[in-house]
């Protein structure tokens, strides 16, 4: 059974920084492409940024608002996705899921607040 | 303002069909790029519904169906059900963006 376990999130001064992390298991983790998308609280989804296996370069790719912020990278050999989140803001607010499309972690909260 | 447009809501009786629209554009959809849609239960995490345009997932009913055309996509669902009531998002990737869109997302209410 797949299973996606993210950790990490709690509540955090504007300014502070942050890192998420994602256990995955029940696939092959080191083929995945995988991806971080945010719900804001009463809002819709958003796409934060990707990560591409390291067999097709291991590149990532973000969204404009996080650019430069956020910063996704993986552990192959411990199944493990992460997202470290610097300067962070209060439109940071959200749920941050780890995903590979096809499958859906529960969700961390962030909340950036005074 | 999402970059794909979906209809903020949608409803329907119980056994009635009903369709959610998602309009993009020449960067997204009119690209060619797949259609994704997710159904989203109240204080849960979105499943995928639908993929790659008209594909379901093992085990989602084949009341959901999706289509797409030009630069748009629809999800139609057929024998509305109460338990369908959710927020629903359809999904694509965007040259110009280099990543993944999403509509607004549309909630689904079961008179």
């Amino acid at each position: 059974e797949v299973q996606l376990v993210e950790s990490g999130g709690g509540l955090v001064k504007p300014g502070g920084s942050l890192r998420l992390s994602c256990a995955a298991s029940g696939f092959t983790f080191s083929n995945a492409w995988m991806s971080w998308v945010r719900q804001a609280p009463g809002k819709g989804l958003e796409w934060v940024g990707r990560i591409k296996s390291k067999t097709d370069g291991g590149t990532t790719e973000y969204a404009a608002p996080v650019k430069g912020r956020l910063t996704i990278s993986r552990d192959d050999s411990k199944n493990t996705l992460y997202l470290q989140m610097n300067s962070l803001k209060t439109e940071d607010t959200a749920v941050y899921y780890c995903t590979t499309r096809t499958h859906w972690g529960q969700g961390t909260l962030v909340t950036v607040s005074s | 303002q999402s970059v794909l447009t979906q209809p903020p809501s949608v409803s329907g009786a119980p056994g009635q069909r009903v369709t959610i629209s998602c309009t993009g554009s020449s960067s997204n959809i009119g690209a060619g790029y797949d259609v994704h849609w997710y159904q989203q239960l109240p204080g849960t995490a979105p499943k995928l519904l639908i993929y790659d345009n008209y594909n379901r997932p093992s085990g989602v009913p084949d009341r959901f169906s999706g289509s797409k055309s030009a630069t748009s996509a629809s999800l139609a669902i057929t024998g509305l059900q109460a338990e369908d009531e959710a927020d629903y998002y359809c999904q694509s990737s965007d040259s110009s963006l280099s990543g993944w869109v999403f509509g607004g997302g549309t909630t689904l209410t079961v008179l």
